[in-house]
C-alpha cells in the first residue's frame, strides 16, 4: 500500500503567521491527494482534494499544490479555529491511505 | 443539507462482535460511495472499507477482509458496518464517511458522521 508521510509532526506558530505542511508519498498518486482537518472532539473536514481543489465551503487562505509524490497544504494566515491536526489521504491506489498526521500548535 | 448521524457508543467483550450504524438523510443515498473510516485513542486515520449501495458491492482494506461486513439498506438510507472477533486493538473512534469526490481508488471524503466509540475490554 501507499505509505503517506507528512511533516513536520507538529508545527508551532503564531496566529496570523503562514503554515507549510508537507505529504509525502511512497509512490506517485496521480495528484488523488486531499487533506483534512481535524479539532479536538470533532469528525474530520474535507479541506482540500485532488490536490489543490478547496472543498465546499472552504477559505480561501487555505491552499493545496504538489505533484508525483510531494505535496503541500498552505495556510496563508492562520486563524484561532486553524489550530489542529491535518491529515492528507491518497486515493490513486487500493487501499486509501492517510498520513500519520501533522498537529499545528499555538506557540 | 445532508447529514450522517451514527448510532451511539458500544462496550463489546474480546471475542464478540459490534455492529454499527449511519443514517443518512438530506441527500441522495445510492448513488455515492459510503466510507467508514477508523481512529484509535490519540492515533490517525484508518480507512476500512466502503460501499456504493446502487451496486452493492463492498470494498475492504485487506486487514479486514473476514471480519468485516458492510452493508446498506437503500429503504432506510442507513449504512451498517458489523466488525466480528472483537479484540482490544479494535477500541476505536468509528466514522461513517460520504465520499463526495470519486478518484482512482476510493474517495475524498466530504460529509463526516459524528463517530461512535466503541470500546473492547473484558
Amino acid at each position: 500500500e501507499i505509505v503517506l508521510t507528512q511533516s513536520p509532526a507538529t508545527l508551532s506558530l503564531s496566529p496570523g503567521e503562514r503554515a507549510t505542511l508537507s505529504c509525502r508519498a511512497s509512490q506517485n498518486v496521480r495528484g488523488y491527494l486531499a487533506w483534512y482537518q481535524q479539532r479536538p472532539g470533532q469528525a474530520p473536514r474535507l479541506l482540500i482534494y485532488d490536490t489543490s481543489n478547496r472543498a465546499t465551503g472552504i477559505p480561501a487562505r487555505f491552499s493545496g499544490s504538489g505533484s508525483g509524490t510531494d505535496f503541500t497544504l498552505t495556510i496563508s494566515s492562520l486563524e484561532p479555529e486553524d489550530f489542529a491536526v491535518y491529515y492528507c489521504q491518497q486515493r490513486s491506489d487500493w487501499p486509501p491511505t492517510f498520513g500519520q498526521g501533522t498537529r499545528v500548535e499555538i506557540k | 443539507q445532508v447529514q450522517l448521524v451514527q448510532s451511539g457508543a458500544e462496550v463489546k467483550r474480546p471475542g464478540s462482535s459490534v455492529k454499527f450504524s449511519c443514517k443518512v438523510s438530506g441527500g441522495r443515498f445510492s448513488s455515492y460511495a459510503l466510507n467508514w473510516v477508523r481512529q484509535a485513542p490519540g492515533q490517525g486515520l484508518e480507512w476500512m472499507g466502503r460501499i456504493i449501495p446502487l451496486e452493492g458491492t463492498a470494498t475492504l482494506a485487506q486487514k479486514f477482509q473476514g471480519r468485516v461486513t458492510i452493508s446498506a439498506d437503500e429503504l432506510t438510507s442507513t449504512l451498517y458496518m458489523e466488525v466480528s472477533s472483537l479484540r482490544s486493538e479494535d477500541t476505536a473512534l468509528y466514522f461513517c464517511a460520504r465520499g463526495g469526490y470519486r478518484g482512482a481508488a476510493g474517495d475524498a471524503l466530504d460529509i463526516w458522521g459524528q463517530g461512535t466509540m466503541a470500546t473492547v475490554s473484558s
